[in-house]
């Protein structure tokens, strides 16, 4: 039983574009939404989170969307960069120090 | 203030030997998970402990796998009599010991051969 399902598993945008990866989760009782990035040879970086009382979470190039009475969650990379292009696991997790649990991620190529 | 250390970044074990992975909490932080990533794949939540205490192990295989955060020192992985099915990367985290959500701060990871 996968908790948090991800799409695309796979992503190539040009440079300057949107990029869209999104997540559905299963338990009503999650209440923690981070998204990570992750480099080739290198650990998962948080790169935003969102609790499920916003809609929405701005940091720089990156939002998150949330939709509580959908479950389903998505990150949006504005202007994206080669830079950017890398691995993008959503997580999510009960209250607390909990473990996460991820989705299977989604590879990102920019290209220019 | 050092992140999340993990040691060795790399470790080739031929099958049936044991595998030992370390990994040292950021400053601060009581709270270690460990998860695994096979490739093309999330990660997998294998076992979370605190200092002294195993919190929860139900992602951890029943058999040859064992974890344990002493009082002092790092948290060790140990896996015994390693199959060719244990390669994967194993990566831990740390959290802060403080309640509500709090952030996990990933280690660069140990990748684990078995030949």
């Amino acid at each position: 039983q996968q908790q948090v399902k991800q799409s695309p598993q796979s992503l190539i945008v040009q440079k300057g574009g949107i990029s869209i990866i999104n997540c559905a989760y299963e338990n009503t009782a999650f209440d923690y939404f981070p998204w990570y990035q992750q480099f080739p040879g290198k650990g998962p970086a948080l790169l935003i989170a969102i609790r499920p009382d916003v809609s929405e979470k701005k940091e720089g190039r990156f939002t998150i969307s949330f939709n509580k009475s959908a479950k389903q969650f998505s990150l949006h990379i504005m202007d994206s960069q080669p830079g950017d292009s890398a691995t993008y696991f959503c997580a999510a997790r009960y209250s607390g120090n909990t473990p996460l649990v991820f989705g299977k991620g989604t590879r990102l190529s920019v290209i220019a | 203030n050092a992140g999340v250390m993990q040691n060795p970044r790399h470790l080739v074990r031929r099958r049936g030997q044991e595998a030992r992975l370390r990994c040292s909490p950021m400053k601060g932080h009581s709270h270690v998970y460990w998860y695994r990533q096979l490739p093309e794949e999330g990660l997998k939540f294998m076992v979370y402990l605190q200092k002294e205490n195993i919190i929860d192990e139900s992602g951890m295989p029943k058999e040859r796998f064992s974890a344990e955060f002493p009082k002092e020192g790092p948290s060790i992985l140990r896996i015994q009599q390693v199959v060719r099915g244990d390669s994967a990367a194993y990566f831990c985290a740390s959290s802060p010991p403080t309640g509500g959500n709090t952030e996990a701060f990933f280690g660069q990871g140990t990748r684990l051969t078995v030949v």
